[in-house]
Order: structure tokens, then C-alpha cells, then sequence
């Protein structure tokens, strides 16, 4: 099956500094690549998705772009704030098996 | 509009007891799932429904058994609690099964002691 590694497991960053966090995938036949945020106690919510049909995706901030060749994807926060604090999960999914796998997490704290 | 809701928020149990999660959702998603939370462990998945009528073993089923009882409503199932089974639990829901994005419920948090 699937399988996502993502790093790095802890990131702590400057207010107004940019984070980056890669994820990797072992199954080619995925195709759909969502990361979610999620605040201590909380409920993971969808920040950004991209599919394997495209390179890149931004929103505001947020930028996800995909190297299906090398099967990596990455999660891209600029100007970071300190409610940007939480967890991020990527995850990949898609394939014919209809499941969603999720990498370990990453601690983002972002110090004001 | 609730989206995804589960109940309850917090139990606790003893070893042996037996529980049902529920969860509901009114946003006319074919396919939910549940998911165990562990720390350290992200998120794991341990049944799912792609559609009404069906269900699927995920990662870690060990334990569990579920229902998809109509297109609304999805439960989990432990017939008999082990301390091992202590996580936070969410139940989850998308418009199709394979590719499109998954909704989440609050979660039950849930200790056996």
C-alpha cells in the first residue's frame, strides 16, 4: 500500500519567516495530495489540495507544489504568523483502493 | 449547515466494555471513514465506506467493527475495550471516495482504563 513520510517532524520559525515541509510518496498511481492543519484539540482541516495534473497551487500564503517524477510534494507558508502554530499533516490518496494516507506531522511553531 | 458530527465528545471506559461511536453527517458524502489518533502516530485509518451498502477494512481494524447504517450515518463499533484503544477518534466524510477532500468531525476522545 501507500506510504508518505514527511519531514521534518518539528519546525520552529521567526514571525514573518517562511516554512517549508516536504512529504514523499511510494505509490506512482496517486494522485491527489491535500494537507491539513490542525490546532491543538482541534479537528484537521483542509488548507490546500493539489492533483497530480498539476505543478503547483497557491493560496494567499499557501503554495503546494508536486514533483510527480520524484513522487515529492511540499507545503510552503510565507510571512508566517503566530495563529500559523500547529500541526500539518500531508496526506496521498486517489488510487483505486480510495484511501487517504497520512504522513506523521509536522509541529510548526512560528515565535512572534 | 453541522457537517460532520460525532458522538460522544469524551467517554471512559474499562477494559472488556463495549462502545459505539456515531457519527452523522448532512452533507450528502458517499463515502466516511474513521480514524484513530495517537500521539506521534498521525492519523491512521481504521474502517472505511465508500458508498452506502459497503465497507472496507483500512490500516488498523483490529478491534473494531463498523455500520454504515444509511447514507448519513456511519458507527464504530469496539466490542470489547483494551487500554491498547486508547486515542482520539474522528470520523470523516468526502463526496466521492477517491480524490476529493475529507471532512472531519470533532472527535471522541477516548480512555480505557
Amino acid at each position: 500500500g501507500e506510504n508518505v513520510e514527511q519531514h521534518p517532524s518539528t519546525l520552529s520559525v521567526q514571525e514573518g519567516d517562511s516554512a517549508v515541509i516536504k512529504c514523499t510518496y511510494s505509490d506512482s498511481a496517486s494522485n491527489y495530495f491535500p494537507w491539513y492543519k490542525q490546532e491543538l484539540g482541534k479537528r484537521p482541516q483542509l488548507i490546500i489540495d493539489i492533483r497530480s495534473n498539476v505543478g503547483e497551487k497557491k493560496d494567499q500564503r499557501i503554495a503546494v507544489t508536486l514533483n510527480k517524477t520524484a513522487k515529492h510534494f511540499s507545503l510552503h507558508i510565507t510571512e508566517t504568523q503566530p495563529e500559523d502554530s500547529a500541526v500539518y499533516f500531508c496526506a496521498a490518496g486517489g488510487t483505486s483502493y480510495g484511501k487517504l494516507t497520512f504522513g506523521q506531522g509536522t509541529i510548526l511553531t512560528v515565535h512572534p | 449547515n453541522a457537517g460532520v458530527t460525532q458522538t460522544p465528545k469524551f467517554q471512559v471506559l474499562k477494559t472488556g466494555q463495549s462502545m459505539t461511536l456515531q457519527c452523522a453527517q448532512d452533507m450528502n458524502h458517499n463515502s466516511m471513514y474513521w480514524y484513530r489518533q495517537d500521539p506521534g502516530m498521525g492519523l491512521r485509518l481504521i474502517y472505511y465506506s465508500a458508498s452506502e451498502g459497503t465497507t472496507d477494512k483500512g490500516e488498523v481494524p483490529n478491534g473494531y467493527n463498523v455500520s454504515r447504517l444509511n447514507k448519513r450515518e456511519f458507527s464504530l463499533r469496539l466490542e470489547s475495550a483494551a487500554p491498547s484503544q486508547t486515542s482520539v477518534y474522528f470520523c470523516a466524510s468526502s463526496a466521492q471516495y477517491s480524490n476529493q477532500p475529507q471532512h472531519f468531525g470533532d472527535g471522541t476522545r477516548l480512555s480505557i482504563l
